[in-house]
């Protein structure tokens, strides 16, 4: 099955900073990519996603990379703000799997802290 | 509007107790997933249901049991729970299982078992 690596499992830096997490997959049959962010006390939240028929794809201070070849995808925050502290998981899926098959298999999460 | 409502927010029952989680939405999503998240771990799937009938239980044990009475709600019922069930409970929804599968996450309930 699928296996997703996620790194690093905390990171700090400073307000107004840029961080990158980055995640590697297995199954080169995956080919959508979410990332979620999970903030103390509540449920993930979806923040952006990619699918393998592109290479980027930013949403303001939030951009996510694929690199197909490498089997790897980033989440790149730049300008960061205390409120983007959180845990922040990748995700990764073969969206041509049956019904029965499919699933989201998360990385074990990056503590994200920004410390003003 | 991409909101998944879960209650309780917070539940403590005993080890002989029957209890019912609860997750409803409203965005015409026809599939719908519970996972359990222990503390500083990702969300372990549990059930999925698609167009209201059970599509992938995760070997889960018979003393939780999930139920979706309509396309817009999803219970898990709990029986005779072991203090190890202890954790955040979260209900996920998508538009289904064949295509568009960016899943929607309540806020979850958290359970500890006692």
């Amino acid at each position: 099955g699928e296996n997703v690596e996620q790194h690093p499992s905390t990171l700090s830096v400073q307000e107004g900073d840029s961080a990158v997490i980055k995640c590697t997959y297995s199954d080169s049959a995956s080919n959508y990519f979410p990332w979620y962010k999970q903030e103390l006390g509540k449920g993930p939240q979806l923040i952006i996603d990619i699918r393998s028929n592109v290479g980027e794809k930013k949403d303001q201070r939030i951009a996510v990379t694929l690199n197909k070849t490498a089997k790897h995808f980033s989440l790149h925050i730049t300008e960061t703000q205390p409120e983007d502290s959180a845990v922040y998981f990748c995700a990764a899926s073969n969206e041509n799997s049956g019904g029965s098959n499919y699933k989201l298999t998360f990385g074990k999460g990056t503590l994200l802290t920004v410390n003003p | 509007d991409t909101e998944v409502t879960q209650t309780p927010k917070h539940l403590v029952m005993g080890m002989t107790n029957k209890k019912s989680l609860k997750c409803e939405q409203h965005m015409g999503h026809r599939a719908m997933y519970w996972y359990k998240q222990k503390a500083k771990k990702p969300p372990e799937l549990m059930f999925v249901y698609s167009y209201e009938k059970l599509s992938i239980n995760e070997s889960v044990p018979s003393r939780f049991s999930p139920e979706c009475p309509n396309s817009s709600l999803l219970n898990l019922h709990l029986h005779a729970l072991q203090p190890e069930d202890s954790a955040l409970y979260l209900c996920a929804s998508s538009q289904d299982l064949a295509g568009g599968r960016e899943q929607y996450f309540g806020p979850g309930t958290r359970l500890t078992v006692t």
